[in-house]
This record gives C-alpha cells, structure tokens and sequence, in this order.
C-alpha cells in the first residue's frame, strides 16, 4: 500500500532460529515504524525510524528484537533465538515527518513452530 | 485500561444502513486521528485523518473528533458489502510520534 514493500510476505521458521524481515518505504518517506499484530488485534507499536535514527524503541518486546535503517531508506527487524509467542504479523508502516499519515505494507507473517 | 478503546464487534448491517464506528480515548494529548481499512489478509488502507477536532467529509465517510470528550467517530453512509473490513482507529501526539491503534471493529455488511 501507497509505496512500502515488505518481504517475505510469509516466513515459517523454528524455535531458537533468527529471522530478518526487511522494509522498502518505496518513496523514501522520513519516518518509517515497525508494528506487530496479532490475531484479532490492532497493530502495537515496535520502534520507529525517523531517517536513520532511532528515537523510540521503547516497544521492541525483549532484546531479541532489533531494528536497522542504516541509510535512512530500508529498514530491517530482526528477531534473534524465536519463541513461538513471536508469531504475528509485522507490519511497517512509512509516512511524512509534517503530516501524521502513516501508509502501511502488506506486512510479514512469521510463524515460529 | 489501554490509551484507545473500541469495540471489536463483530457488527452486521443490512446494505444502505448508516455504520457508526467509535472509539475512545484517554490521553488528552492526541492531536492526530486517523481511521484505517483493513481487509482480510491486507494491511491497514488509510480511510480518513483528521487534525485537532471537528468533522471532515470525504464521500459516504464522515470521521468526527470531539477532543472535550475523548471520542472519535467513523460515519458510513449508504454502506455497501464492499465496506465489509475490520475498522481501525489510530491516533497519535504529533508527527514524529507513535500511532497508537484500537483493536479494531469488524463490520458486515450484509446485501
């Protein structure tokens, strides 16, 4: 949606493995943001990128989790020795530093057995 | 009790009956509203957005805000089976900030 390409678009992975999901805001908006969404759930805030700094991680669940935009374009979420209660969809969602539209990506479903 | 409430549903309407979203909030210093559309298996489309309080109008969808009383509303008019999504609403303190969702309601439109 409105230019954030996300991938893979579906990931099935064991307990203990790492995964990395990767964000392309396709029209290089300022801020970018990370969000998971569970089943029946509205999206629950992860970090967030404004270029390539990080001002709020304050939502990343455990260590585990991290989060890079080294060139203030792409993003990456990586997710480090998975557990099963990591499995949801990963949204990222990018938009304009002056307005407060966030457009979001089809997302990543991760399934950790 | 979460910053934003709203009603999971599920709520099921007959084709051409006006919807009514809503949802509420706690924290006074939301500036920004947003409503999301959300079909199965798709990411969150955004519908309406709204600054401060008041009303905006954009075809059958009126998104109202009342900043006294911590509440948003999502008008559907004429709704169609089309309309039938999960219905988010989101808000945050500034531009550079979190949105913060509700769990969203899932509504039917039934022809």
């Amino acid at each position: 949606g409105a230019g954030v390409s996300q991938s893979p678009r579906y990931k099935v992975t064991k307990r203990g493995q790492d995964v990395t999901l990767r964000c392309d805001p396709i029209s290089s908006h300022a801020t970018l943001y990370w969000y998971q969404q569970a089943l029946g759930q509205g999206p629950e805030f992860l970090t967030y990128f404004n270029y390539e700094a990080q001002p709020d991680k304050s939502g990343l669940p455990s260590d585990r989790f991290s989060a890079e935009r080294p060139e203030g374009s792409i993003s990456t979420l990586t997710i480090q020795r998975t557990e099963q209660r990591d499995s949801a969809m990963y949204r990222c969602g990018a938009g304009a530093t002056n307005t407060g539209e966030l457009f979001f990506g089809e997302g990543s479903r991760l399934t950790v057995l | 009790q979460k910053e934003v409430e709203q009603d999971p549903g599920p709520l099921s309407v007959p084709e051409g009956a006006i919807v009514s979203l809503n949802c509420t909030y706690s924290n006074s210093a939301f500036q920004y509203f947003m409503w999301y559309r959300q079909y199965s298996r798709k990411g969150p489309e955004l519908l309406m957005y709204t600054y401060s309080s008041g009303n905006k109008e954009d075809g059958r969808f009126t998104a109202q805000v009342d900043k006294s009383s911590k509440y948003i509303s999502l008008f559907i008019r004429d709704s169609q089976p089309s309309d039938s999504a999960t219905y988010l609403c989101a808000m945050r303190y500034g531009g550079n900030t979190p949105l913060v969702f509700g769990k969203g309601t899932r509504l039917s439109v039934i022809a």
